[in-house]
């Protein structure tokens, strides 16, 4: 079945490691995105990757890295420098025509610095 | 600035009632709006808009834009426990998408 496959689904971090959040779809989707969700709050853009090699910041990116060596994945890591890491981290892809036909998301990560 | 208001923010009502979520927005580029259900993990996709005044329908949802006053609304009738989730409208502008904070619905038996 195709589908995005986010792990782990629990992470636990001590202040000042950098922790990566892994990312990986079969449905051949060109874009690629990490969002994160805080409690009352939506849904907030810190990167996306259109193709292959290429990544653009969202909203919310300092204290985030990403890299897209393959199509399949989208790896996030939260490096020391994010002040709140705490949260849950949901991947998402799309086709090109994102817009249209929307996303189609991950179970998410839930993170929790300790 | 692009934004997405959710209203209520959290709503209690019992099984059967028929409840009402809001949506507004004020994006540049406006594509399309599109609202989802998240219960435990993963968003799962409702309904995607584009065209004001025609609703859609999945069963006891349904869905209305209007592009004039720039909102919509969800309607959920008979509700069911299983209806109980956070509600997330995303209104689509250029290559991304304008997330709401959610309407967090919980129906009690």
């Amino acid at each position: 079945d195709g589908g995005i496959t986010q792990s782990p689904k629990y992470l636990f971090r001590k202040e000042g490691q950098n922790v990566t959040l892994s990312c990986e779809q079969n449905l051949n989707h060109d874009a690629m995105y990490w969002y994160r969700q805080d409690p009352g709050q939506g849904l907030r853009l810190i990167y996306y990757s259109q193709i292959v090699n290429d990544f653009q910041k969202g909203d919310i990116a300092e204290g985030y890295s990403v890299s897209r060596e393959k199509k399949e994945s989208f790896p996030l890591t939260v490096t020391s420098a994010q002040k709140n890491p705490t949260a849950f981290y949901l991947c998402a892809s799309s086709t090109d025509h994102s817009t249209v036909y929307g996303y189609t998301f991950g179970s998410g990560t839930r993170l929790t610095v300790v | 600035e692009d934004k997405v208001v959710q209203s209520p923010l959290s709503l209690v009502v019992h099984e059967g009632d028929t409840v009402t979520l809001n949506c507004s927005y004020e994006v540049t580029n406006f594509r399309s709006l599109l609202w989802y259900k998240q219960e435990k993990k993963a968003p799962t996709f409702l309904f995607m808009l584009t065209s004001s005044g025609i609703e859609k329908k999945s069963g006891r949802l349904s869905s209305i834009l209007d592009k004039k006053e720039l909102f919509s609304i969800l309607n959920i009738t008979a509700t069911q426990t299983g209806d109980s989730a956070v509600y997330l409208c995303a209104v689509a502008h250029g290559q991304n998408f304008v997330f709401g904070p959610g309407t967090r619905l919980s129906v009690l038996p």
